[in-house]
């Protein structure tokens, strides 16, 4: 069976600080990972994606995310908070691409 | 490149009436997802379409929904009868091909069931 825990459904940084948003995966078998980003009225958006190449991914605006196996884990990062970054994220898992299940979101809230 | 359209955006019926969500993917994009959405909840997957096949519904709720992609463009999901419980934003996604490819999201249809 396939899951992702998003630890954390807020998360409020201050402008200019660290963003980490937390993801811990459970597959039986190396998965594919995705972090999305959902806008108020909007649909969501691809921020990065793990197909199994690099470890470290870099994704749009500034993101990036470190498969870590030993931990199971994803962790979305970006160095310094900007207010626009203020959005609703998903992480998402498939095997196989044919079942993608997502978690439940975290709300990132950016304090000027 | 025009995105993922869905209609109507926004959808208010009473329980046990039907109702239809349309999606018009991407142009070229042969696989197609159908999410639900609830409040505070991530997406679900309800159907995935590869062209015109079905490749997965394991988690549609058949005996009330149902969806087609008849030509293996545009596609419909429908409710029929609603449930309270079935409020939620329905999402419609395509990728070019199947497999952890990404998937384009359309803006979703809100669906109040009263």
């Amino acid at each position: 069976a396939q899951s992702v825990t998003q630890l954390g459904s807020h998360v409020s940084v201050s402008e200019g600080a660290l963003v980490l948003l937390r993801c811990n995966y459970s597959s039986s078998v190396p998965p594919y990972l995705f972090w999305y980003v959902q806008y108020p009225n909007q649909g969501l958006q691809l921020l990065l994606k793990y197909t199994s190449a690099a470890t470290l991914v870099k994704g749009i605006n500034g993101f990036e995310a470190e498969f870590k196996k030993s931990e199971t884990s994803f962790h979305l990062t970006k160095p310094s908070a900007h207010m626009s970054d203020a959005a609703e994220y998903f992480c998402a898992v498939t095997r196989t691409g044919n079942q993608f299940y997502f978690g439940t979101g975290t709300s990132l809230t950016v304090i000027p | 490149e025009a995105g993922v359209a869905q209609s109507p955006r926004y959808k208010i019926i009473e329980k046990r009436q039907s109702v239809a969500f349309w999606c018009n993917p991407i142009s070229g994009h042969a696989t197609l997802y159908w999410y639900q959405q609830i409040l505070g909840q991530g997406p679900k997957l309800l159907i995935q379409f590869q062209n015109n096949g079905v490749v997965d519904d394991s988690q549609l709720p058949k005996d009330r929904f149902s969806a087609e992609r008849l030509k293996g463009v545009d596609s419909t999901l429908k409710i029929q009868p609603a449930k309270l419980e079935d409020s939620a934003v329905y999402l419609c996604a395509t990728a070019a091909s199947p497999g952890p490819e990404t998937q384009y999201f359309g803006p979703g249809t809100r669906l109040l069931v009263l």
